[in-house]
């Protein structure tokens, strides 16, 4: 069936490096993406969205790119710091009045100091 | 502004046991509202989902069932646990196609 999936589990960076988090989906009637950042024992936040419509979106350190040609999806993150040590999951929106997200299985990112 | 309330925060029943975990939120009117699973080390499972009082949609067959008695109230239940109902419980809000989560409850099942 349709999926979201990630090429890495995990994640080790130098605090200060570029870190780039990768995800495939299979889905290709998706139209909206999610990146989650979730940090040990809490519930998943919100980091930066894309439609179908746009391939880069930038927010504060972090750029979103979407390649739909090979239905890929990447999180980068400036400057890594400590902070950012966490869990990030992608999700994709396949469409549909009851907003369902179907999460990816989540890459543990790393930084060390 | 809004926000959304699980509780309890962690919580440990034996085998057999009934399970009620609540979720709230604040400062939206008629959100849809999601269950949704995490076991350690892995990805969420939507469980269910809600657009509305008293509707609810089950995704995956288990030993839960969910009830919406008001618009901002959102119920996780089941009549006797199992060992596998282990997890990190977590609800969630949206009105468009973003997900708000709640800090969740961790379910120990002994």
């Amino acid at each position: 069936g349709e999926s979201v999936g990630l090429h890495l589990p995990t994640l080790s960076v130098q605090e200060g490096d570029n870190s780039i988090i990768n995800c495939a989906y299979s889905n290709s009637a998706s139209d909206y993406f999610i990146w989650y950042k979730q940090e040990s024992g809490k519930g998943p936040q919100f980091i930066i969205d894309i439609r179908s419509n746009m391939d880069k979106r930038q927010g504060q350190r972090v750029t979103v790119l979407l390649n739909k040609t090979v239905k890929h999806l990447s999180l980068q993150i400036a400057a890594t710091q400590p902070g950012d040590s966490a869990v990030y999951f992608c999700a994709e929106n396949s469409g549909g009045s009851n907003y369902k997200l179907t999460f990816g299985k989540g890459t543990l990112l790393t930084v060390n100091p | 502004s809004q926000t959304i309330h699980q509780w309890p925060a962690t919580l440990v029943q034996p085998v057999g046991s009934p399970l009620s975990l609540e979720c709230t939120v604040e400062g939206t009117s008629n959100p849809n509202l999601y269950w949704y699973r995490q076991a350690a080390g892995r990805g969420l499972q939507l469980l269910f989902y809600s657009v509305g009082i008293g509707q609810i949609s089950s995704e995956v067959p288990q030993n839960l069932s969910a009830s919406r008695p008001q618009d901002r109230q959102f119920i996780l239940s089941s009549k006797k646990l199992l060992l596998s109902d282990s997890g990190f419980y977590l609800c969630a809000w949206s009105i468009g196609n973003e997900q708000f989560f709640g800090p969740g409850t961790r379910l120990t099942v002994l």
